[in-house]
């Protein structure tokens, strides 16, 4: 079945430790989107990707990158983890424009120790 | 920009009750709108979707939402809940144009009684 498939669905790190999430797809979707998600709360979108055009979020913090080599696959990457970072990460993708439902992972939950 | 607003932080039914949660939007044109489920732990999975037409629309495990324009609203309804239903709801509006991202509502959760 066509999905959206996140690995690791667990992830411990240290504090300060570089980590990187993936997310992979086989819907051939035009965008990617990442979101972090705490306890209780809605997802907040940290930043997409339409087809190889970079789209961040405004309050999204310097300490989160993200990386699209190909349709496929795209990463989120936390430079340097703080506490505060811990949280469910989700991606999602969709064709492309607001009337397209987007397509969820199962997420990877970030643990920072 | 649109926003979303879910009144109900928790709801608490009984099994086989029946169900409505809230869902209120703004938006300056025609929304697209969504209910989205989340189990503890999982991602969040596509109940149904309003773009246009009849403004009663059928999702997936027995939901059903309804579009008032009048009231701004996309409640959603089940007429017997069962204890599996237990999760998080969210509402999300997407937006005609590109360039406006998808905003969710705070979400409810629905815990169910035996």
């Amino acid at each position: 079945d066509a999905m959206v498939i996140q690995n690791p669905r667990y992830q411990v790190t240290q504090f300060g430790k570089p980590v990187t999430l993936s997310c992979s797809q086989t819907l051939n979707h035009n965008v990617m989107y990442w979101y972090q998600q705490k306890s209780s709360q809605a997802p907040k979108l940290l930043f997409h990707y339409y087809d190889k055009d970079f789209n961040n979020e405004a309050d999204t913090p310097d300490n989160f990158q993200s990386r699209r080599p190909n349709t496929s696959f795209c990463f989120l990457d936390i430079r340097s983890p703080g506490l505060g970072d811990a949280a469910m990460y989700l991606c999602a993708t969709d064709q492309g424009g607001g009337n397209q439902p987007q397509h969820f992972g199962d997420g990877t939950r970030l643990s920072i120790l | 920009a649109q926003s979303v607003t879910q009144p109900d932080i928790h709801i608490t039914v009984s099994e086989g009750a029946s169900l409505e949660l809230r869902c209120n939007y703004s938006y300056g044109a025609t929304p697209y709108l969504f209910w989205y489920v989340q189990s503890p732990g999982q991602g969040l999975q596509l109940l149904l979707k309003y773009f246009s037409g009849d403004t009663l629309v059928q999702g997936i495990k027995g939901f059903e939402a309804e579009f008032k324009r009048s009231q701004s609203s996309f409640n959603l309804r089940k007429p017997s809940v069962h204890w599996s239903d237990a999760a998080e709801y969210f509402c999300a509006v997407g937006a005609q144009d590109y360039g406006q991202n998808f905003v969710f509502g705070p979400g409810t959760r629905l815990s169910v009684l035996p």
